[in-house]
């Protein structure tokens, strides 16, 4: 399978704990984003990386959210101390792209469920 | 600041029947892309549409098709010969210069 994957599917978590999530893009795909989806709604832009640069974060994203993606392949999100209200499904996304230009398609992962109970 | 609007949360379709998904938008860049997305019960998104703002004509893939208003800032999806596997969460998306923004989604449902 040469589409994006994540690990793990689903992460059930107590509240102040952290979790790490990983995503590994499609092999040609030089940038990667994150998105958290809650039920009933779209996918939230969270960051964005262009190889190993982390170029954009969301206003959502805040102090306990960290994203890397060292050597410009795999990503990971890890949540510090998490809350109740993290809890959602975690997409992770990439696309290709070498110009400012061009559509860059996104392609999904299937996504980490996370639960803070 | 780009916003995505899925006026319809819910809709139905008889099988073999069309089907048409709206979707609006806010922007004031005249050079962006437009997608749809479906996602399936428990499955994950995948793409079936895009259209490049540019581009008058209206981009198809197969039973799929959009209504692109630039000027009324509309994105319509017409799904033709509505399938059993059509029944999913469907997503209208923007694309700005990095950032894609979605809509609140159309569950689709396809009845036999």
């Amino acid at each position: 399978d040469t589409g994006v994957s994540q690990n793990p599917r689903h992460k059930i978590t107590k509240r102040g704990q952290n979790v790490t999530f990983r995503c590994d893009p499609i092999s040609e795909h030089n940038r990667l984003y994150w998105y958290r989806q809650t039920l009933g709604q779209g996918p939230e832009f969270l960051t964005y990386f262009q190889n190993e640069a982390q170029l954009e974060k969301s206003r959502l994203l805040s102090d306990r959210f960290s994203a890397e993606r060292p050597k410009g392949s795999f990503s990971t999100l890890e949540i510090q101390r998490t809350e109740q209200g993290d809890s959602a499904m975690y997409l992770c996304a990439s696309s290709f792209g070498r110009t400012a230009g061009g559509p860059w398609e996104q392609y999904f992962g299937p996504g980490t469920r996370l639960t803070v109970t | 600041a780009q916003t995505v609007t899925q006026s319809q949360p819910e809709m139905s379709v008889q099988e073999a029947e069309t089907v048409t998904l709206s979707c609006t938008y806010d922007t004031s860049e005249s050079d962006y892309y437009l997608f749809w997305y479906k996602q399936p019960p428990s499955r994950q998104m995948i793409l079936v549409i895009r259209q490049e703002a540019y581009k008058q004509q209206n981009a198809t893939e197969n039973r799929f098709s959009v209504n692109f208003q630039k000027a009324a800032k509309s994105f319509s999806l017409k799904i033709s010969d509505s399938q059993l596997g059509d029944a999913a969460m469907y997503f209208c998306a923007y694309r700005s210069a990095v950032q894609f923004y979605f809509g609140t989604g159309t569950s689709l449902t396809v009845i036999p």
